[in-house]
């Protein structure tokens, strides 16, 4: 099984909309973390979120903001008030622990469009 | 600009040969990931080092290796290169163990003919 499934390729959001770009996860690690990163067409990867397996609260950050819903393993983005810099490539990605150190994966990404 | 300086930016070489990857993390950051982006596999975590010791493996193969010098500088070597090994090589630093709050650097792009 894929250990983190993004099932949109692709994404439209008219500028100041908010957007919501899925993610689930799939682990049996009680001790994860997910992140959001954002890769725009120049290719470098700026790091946006963070949520941890044992945090009650949905974190954010600025604009923005993840949907936990640990039951579902689901770690939804939350994007407010799209601007057109947000158009980009979005990563959600996991960190397991385990007995030998921690592990990383990524999803397939995310492209979206912001359109003015 | 993230803080991680990656060295080179671009890099074109032959199949066979061995290339070495440069990173230096963000100042204070003892972590050092690395991570490889391909069309065919996507984003993948390679390894990461803390303090200069190993501390996980991911998908990363025997003709590939990597170390942390004493002034956390990190190296990824790739031997024996392959033409699926052109990929964007990606080193991220953060603190601490969990990748929290990791900074990229701007990666380097490997392409073997």
């Amino acid at each position: 099984a894929q250990k983190i499934t993004q099932t949109q390729p692709g994404m439209f959001v008219q500028e100041k909309e908010a957007v919501t770009l899925d993610c689930t996860y799939d682990t049996s690690d009680p001790s994860y973390g997910l992140f959001w990163y954002k890769q725009p067409s120049s290719g470098e990867m700026i790091f946006l979120i963070y949520q941890g397996s044992y945090d009650q609260q949905n974190a954010t950050e600025g604009r923005y903001s993840l949907n936990f819903q640990k039951a579902r393993k689901s770690a939804n983005l939350v994007i407010s008030a799209s601007q057109l810099g947000d158009s980009a490539m979005y990563f959600c990605a996991m960190r397991e622990t385990t007995n030998t150190g921690n592990q990383f994966y990524f999803g397939t990404g995310t492209s979206l469009t912001v359109i003015p | 600009d993230s803080g991680v300086t990656q060295t080179p930016k671009h890099l074109i070489t032959a199949t066979g040969q061995r290339v070495t990857l440069r990173c230096s993390p963000r100042s204070g950051d003892l972590s050092v990931y690395w991570y490889q982006q391909s069309l065919d596999q996507g984003l993948q975590f390679l390894i990461q080092y803390y303090n200069g010791e190993e501390r996980a493996k991911g998908n990363i193969l025997e003709r590939f290796s990597a170390q942390q010098f004493p002034d956390l500088h990190s190296e990824l070597n790739l031997s024996s290169l392959e033409l699926g090994d052109s990929a964007l090589y990606f080193c991220a630093s953060s603190v601490g163990l969990g990748a929290l709050r990791a900074f990229f650097g701007q990666g380097t792009r490997l392409t073997v003919v």
